[in-house]
């Protein structure tokens, strides 16, 4: 069983195009989030939800938005895609254990190539 | 969160040992050391985590100093797929559930 999937794994798209990516965990957790490694191989952290509600909004354009329908799901859509939004997108997952911040679970990536 | 510091890259022969080291001199009380890797390609996994104790697992040792201002993650009979890219974060772990990843230590495993 997959703890933390995402689809697609690779999409390719035009500029100015808008596009979704979509993530699910099946551990329980309450806390998801989407992280960003680009070409350099940084991983950043862009957003982090708790039981549906955003707690970690980095300086990311708001081109980007994330959605929670619930706690099993965190969707990230980007609307006019740009070249520099190519990388690799990661969702995660991790439950807070009295009080102590659990490790985090991560899918295995979406490759997003612009051109 | 504190930053930490990394060998850009190590090398290990299989079956041996690899230790891996990091510092982290700007560590709060109440922060942890967590590792993770990141084998090619693939999404960053979870090794280990600790506090001020030395903490062993299934797959790694983490032996953090008295002063807790640095680390050494220990694979203890390191093998080809160990290969990877590792990742020593230190973070609060209350209420900011943030990483900040820095761009951890190569590991090569070899023959």
């Amino acid at each position: 069983d997959t703890a933390v999937s995402q689809t697609p794994k690779y999409l390719v798209t035009q500029m100015g195009n808008d596009k979704s990516i979509k993530c699910e965990q099946n551990l329980g957790h309450d806390t998801m989030y989407w992280y960003k490694q680009d070409s350099k191989k940084f991983l950043k952290i862009m957003f982090s939800y708790n039981n549906k509600e955003l707690i970690i909004n980095e300086t990311v354009p708001n081109r980007f938005s994330p959605k929670s329908p619930d706690k099993a799901h965190l969707n990230l859509h980007i609307n006019s895609l740009e070249l520099g939004d190519s990388a690799v997108y990661f969702c995660a997952s991790s439950q807070v254990a009295s009080g102590v911040l659990a490790w985090q679970f991560f899918g295995p990536g979406t490759r997003l190539t612009v051109l | 969160d504190a930053k930490t510091t990394q060998p850009t890259s190590m090398d290990c022969a299989e079956g041996r040992a690899a230790n891996l080291p990091c510092n982290h001199s700007t560590i709060s009380g109440n922060e942890y050391v967590y590792w993770y890797r990141q084998i090619h390609s693939q999404g960053p996994q979870y090794i280990i985590h600790g506090l001020k104790n030395n903490e062993t697992n299934e797959m790694a040792s983490l032996i953090i100093t008295e002063d807790r201002k640095s680390s050494t993650l220990i694979l203890p009979h390191a093998t080809l797929r160990d290969t990877a890219v590792y990742y020593c974060i230190v973070s609060n772990a209350g209420n900011n559930r943030k990483l900040i990843w820095g761009l951890g230590t190569s590991l090569a495993v070899n023959p």
